[in-house]
């Protein structure tokens, strides 16, 4: 199976500013990889699929890139309720298969 | 649509680990989507567990197959999650979702998932 490896485990950022999010695979693919975002006692929420593609509704802050073997997600300038626990997912080879995910907090 | 996980919330070990998710505002018959389990631990992460399909195919993954059985009851638009021979290591918050597509597999759609732990 494909193994997601995320970095950093935390990321301390201040509000307002730009948070990058990093995911790598184990194995090479086009596009096929989704974000999801995550607060305490909540069920993870789609952020980006196709690597770069915005979930309806998502604010234009988030953006999604990469392919091959590496992914970021980029929050350009961190809102109070951007504070959560990320996550990326393949979908391009069986099991999908999940990222351990980044924690994203106030510094 | 929204989906809405249920049952028991101690399993004791061997024994076997049975839920449903309740889907609301669609049909789990229409559509091409994929109606998947999903758990959570804090070992494991996120886990990928099987899915039913809108026409009633399954997937599982492999480290659970031998256990494990997804259906569905298309007449209360429920599909549920029976999973035998428990142990500790299936301790787990386990979420309910929706699934795009085969070749699309982002979940879209999660209930608020459920936890479930195992012990005597």
């Amino acid at each position: 199976e494909i193994v997601m490896t995320q970095s950093p485990a935390t990321l301390s950022v201040s509000p307002g500013e730009r948070a990058t999010l990093s995911c790598r695979a184990s194995q090479s693919f086009s596009r096929s990889l989704a974000w999801y975002q995550q607060k305490p006692g909540q069920a993870p929420r789609l952020l980006i699929y196709g690597a770069s593609t915005r979930a309806t509704g998502l604010p234009a802050r988030f953006s999604g890139s990469g392919s091959g073997t590496e992914f970021t997600l980029t929050i350009s300038s961190l809102q109070s309720e951007d504070f959560a626990v990320y996550y990326c997912q393949q979908y391009s080879d069986w099991p999908p298969t999940f990222g351990q995910g980044t924690k994203v907090e106030i510094k | 649509v929204q989906l809405q996980e249920s049952g028991p919330g101690l399993v004791k070990p061997s024994q076997t680990l049975s839920l449903t998710c309740s889907v609301s505002g669609g049909s789990i018959s229409s559509g091409d989507f994929y109606w998947t389990w999903i758990r959570q631990s804090p070992e494991k992460g996120l886990e990928w567990i099987g899915f039913i399909s809108s026409s009633g195919s399954t997937s599982y993954n492999p480290s659970l197959q031998s256990r494990l059985v997804i259906s569905e009851d298309t007449s209360k638009n429920q599909f549920s999650l029976n999973l035998t021979s428990v142990t500790a290591t299936d301790t787990a918050v386990y979420f309910c979702a929706r699934a795009f597509g085969y070749y699309y597999y982002y979940m879209d759609v999660w209930g608020k998932g459920t936890t479930v732990t195992v012990s005597s």
